[in-house]
């Protein structure tokens, strides 16, 4: 089975800094698909960026952006210009060949104004 | 479009109660999930159905049922509630079960088993 790990249980940033959240996973899969899903206190999912794992590029919108480094297996995410609508638990999660979406345990990120 | 709906928002049984989660998708989506979230644990997979017709089991089935009533609609039914299973609950769509499909969340149902 597949594992997505995030170390960082909580994290803060001011207002208009950059933070970046860590992800690692495992995987003995080459074709797989990343995602960072941030859920607001609202409790919606909502999709904030993707990666394909055939692609060196790393993918970008807008604010956010990710680190992807296929041989460490590590799929981080930027945020610039922190805002305070960013304040959300951020979860990782892998899909690979078996078409199962696997979760990391999320990281809660605060804003600070 | 309101894209993912769940209901009830909130619900709170007594042990040994039945219940049914319904989840409804208005985006045409091949693929429906059911997951539950519980405090310091990602999002684990209950059941899935890849198409209109099937479904298959996830991580944490045991305790559960689902049905497709059709191409929009997936229920979760819970014959014989146990405290174990207070949690939150989100149903998701994709458009097939690919790993390429991003999928799409409801705003998440949560249930207190008493």
């Amino acid at each position: 089975a597949q594992t997505v790990t995030q170390s960082q249980p909580e994290m803060s940033v001011q207002e208009a800094e950059t933070v970046t959240l860590s992800c690692t996973y495992d995987t003995s899969e080459s074709n797989y698909y990343l995602f960072w899903y941030k859920q607001p206190p609202s409790r919606q999912m909502i999709l904030v960026i993707r990666q394909e794992a055939y692609k060196q590029q790393n993918a970008t919108e807008n604010r956010f952006s990710v680190n992807f480094q296929k041989a460490a297996k590590s799929f981080s995410l930027k945020i610039s210009d922190s805002q305070l609508g960013d304040t959300a638990m951020y979860f990782c999660a892998f899909s690979g060949t078996g078409n199962q979406f696997y979760f990391g345990t999320g990281t809660s990120l605060t804003v600070i104004p | 479009n309101a894209g993912v709906t769940q209901t009830p928002k909130f619900q709170v049984l007594k042990t040994g109660q039945s219940m049914t989660l319904q989840c409804a998708q208005d985006m045409n989506h091949n693929s429906m999930y059911w997951y539950r979230q519980d405090p310091g644990m990602g999002l684990r997979l209950i059941y899935y159905s890849a198409s209109e017709g099937t479904t298959d089991k996830g991580e944490v089935p045991n305790g559960y049922n689902v049905s497709r009533l059709n191409k929009r609609e997936f229920s979760l039914r819970l014959e014989s509630a146990a405290p174990s299973q207070t949690s939150v609950y989100f149903c998701a769509s994709s458009a097939y079960r690919g790993p390429a499909d991003t999928q799409y969340f409801g705003p998440g149902t949560r249930l207190t088993v008493l």
